[in-house]
């Protein structure tokens, strides 16, 4: 089983839906739960950086964490085709330098 | 342009020869990562280093791959020998604060085994 799943996707919505990014985990060490971006041929960029349970909003973008559930999700809102890119989970603990990415998940939003 | 750099973007070469990667991060950042990324996949953690210090390296890293940050600035990644299932885009990160807290990635090399 791998530490992290993440459905691959390729997700494609029109434009101004929620789009709902879900990552699932075994490991309870994980402390540190992150959503990167990843647009075609570039290095991903941070969205969201999380160490708690419950919600973080940022503009259109709402990182979930459930600890217990251990689930962690990533809503965006009024999704726009510049959102379309690859959406990647990723998970760490305070004892090691390594993120655990998910597979990432590919949106395309349509005009 | 004050973000990560990578270089080169691109590499092809064949089998069995021995490639170099450069990474160039955030000037105020002492930690850099290393991490390997195939295609459809998420990234794969290498290495990473605080100042000049190796501090972690992954299975991964077989005795083929070397990374070294003389001076706790750039960085380093060299394959010798290579071989095609080291096909993948290479990227290095950087940060500052806390371990793991906000990684700021380059673009990559890709590297192409022949």
């Amino acid at each position: 089983q791998k530490e992290v799943e993440q459905d691959p996707g390729p997700l494609s919505v029109p434009e101004g839906a929620i789009v709902s990014l879900n990552c699932t985990y075994s490991n309870s060490a994980f402390q540190y739960f992150m959503w990167y971006r990843q647009y075609s041929r570039k290095g991903p960029e941070l969205l969201m950086y999380t160490y708690s349970s419950g919600n973080k909003e940022d503009g259109r973008f709402t990182a979930q964490v459930d600890k217990s559930s251990k689930y962690i999700s990533l809503f965006i809102r009024d999704s726009q085709p510049s959102d379309s890119a690859t959406y990647l989970c990723a998970l760490g603990s305070s004892n090691t330098g390594k993120l655990i990415f998910g597979q990432g998940t590919t949106l395309q939003v349509k005009p | 342009d004050t973000g990560v750099s990578q270089d080169p973007r691109h590499k092809i070469t064949k089998r069995g020869q021995n490639v170099t990667f450069r990474c160039d991060p955030i000037s105020e950042h002492n930690r850099l990562y290393w991490y390997r990324q195939t295609l459809g996949q998420g990234p794969e953690f290498l290495t990473y280093f605080q100042n000049e210090a190796q501090l972690e390296k992954s299975r991964l890293l077989s005795d083929r791959f070397s990374a070294e940050r003389p001076k706790g600035s750039f960085s380093t990644l060299e394959i010798q020998r290579t071989e095609q299932g080291d096909s993948a885009m290479y990227l290095c990160a950087s940060s500052s604060g806390q371990l793991n807290e906000k990684l700021f990635f380059g673009s990559g090399t890709q590297l192409s085994v022949l």
